[in-house]
């Protein structure tokens, strides 16, 4: 089965520091992987997604995550973090099935940006 | 109009009432999604429909839950005798495909409240 974990369902960081928000995910194949972000009282908007292309991938704003098979991970980056930044992350697997297939989201990270 | 649009933008409701929600489509875009947000929890996938289609309806939380889709356009999710642990956020998303790999375009949402 498919899912997706986040590590930390909250994560502060100060104007100007590195941003780092974890994912995980367990699949048996070769997964489709994306990160969405949702500011406060918005919909959620793609940043990112892997799609079995380049192992690291940029988005928008500054953004960028690196697919790492051996770790099953595809953790979130941005070098220097902004006041505008603070908003939700919502890391997601495509998972197949005989019916079609789902998106599986993790469960957020809410990201505080400091003065 | 140029994203997704979802009607109403909030609802109240009584137990035990039955509700209607309404997604508009980024037009020509073929796939469309329903999702749920409960509070301080990710996503929850519900149903996805290629065209006027759903593949796998497994995600419906009860036989309370049931959605439609007509013209390969708007979509519609019921939910009957509606219970307090109703009370949600309703996302929908559309693609331009229907495949693993697509971006979807996410709507504001309906923020249902049952009392």
């Amino acid at each position: 089965a498919q899912s997706v974990t986040q590590l930390g369902s909250h994560v502060s960081v100060s104007e100007g520091a590195l941003v780092l928000l974890r994912c995980n995910y367990s699949s048996s194949v070769p997964p489709y992987l994306f990160w969405y972000v949702q500011y406060p009282n918005q919909g959620l908007q793609l940043l990112l997604k892997y799609t079995s292309a380049a192992t690291l991938v940029k988005g928008i704003n500054g953004f960028e995550a690196e697919f790492k098979k051996s770790e099953t991970s595809f953790h979130l980056t941005k070098p220097s973090a902004h006041m505008s930044d603070a908003a939700e992350y919502f890391c997601a697997v495509t998972k197949g099935g005989t019916g079609g297939f789902k998106t599986i989201f993790g469960a957020g990270t809410r990201l505080f940006v400091k003065a | 109009g140029a994203g997704v649009s979802q009607s109403p933008s909030n609802k109240v409701t009584e137990k035990g009432k039955d509700v209607e929600l309404r997604c508009d489509p980024i037009s020509g875009h073929t796939a469309l999604y329903w999702y749920r947000q409960s509070l301080g929890q990710g996503l929850e996938f519900l149903i996805y429909f290629q065209g006027n289609s759903a593949p796998d309806k497994s995600g419906l939380p009860s036989d309370r839950f049931s959605a439609e889709r007509t013209g390969g356009s708007v979509s519609t999710l019921t939910i009957q005798r509606t219970q307090q642990e109703d009370s949600a956020v309703y996302l929908c998303a559309s693609s331009l495909g229907g495949g693993m790999k697509e971006t979807q375009y996410f709507g504001p949402g309906t923020r249902l409240l049952v009392l």
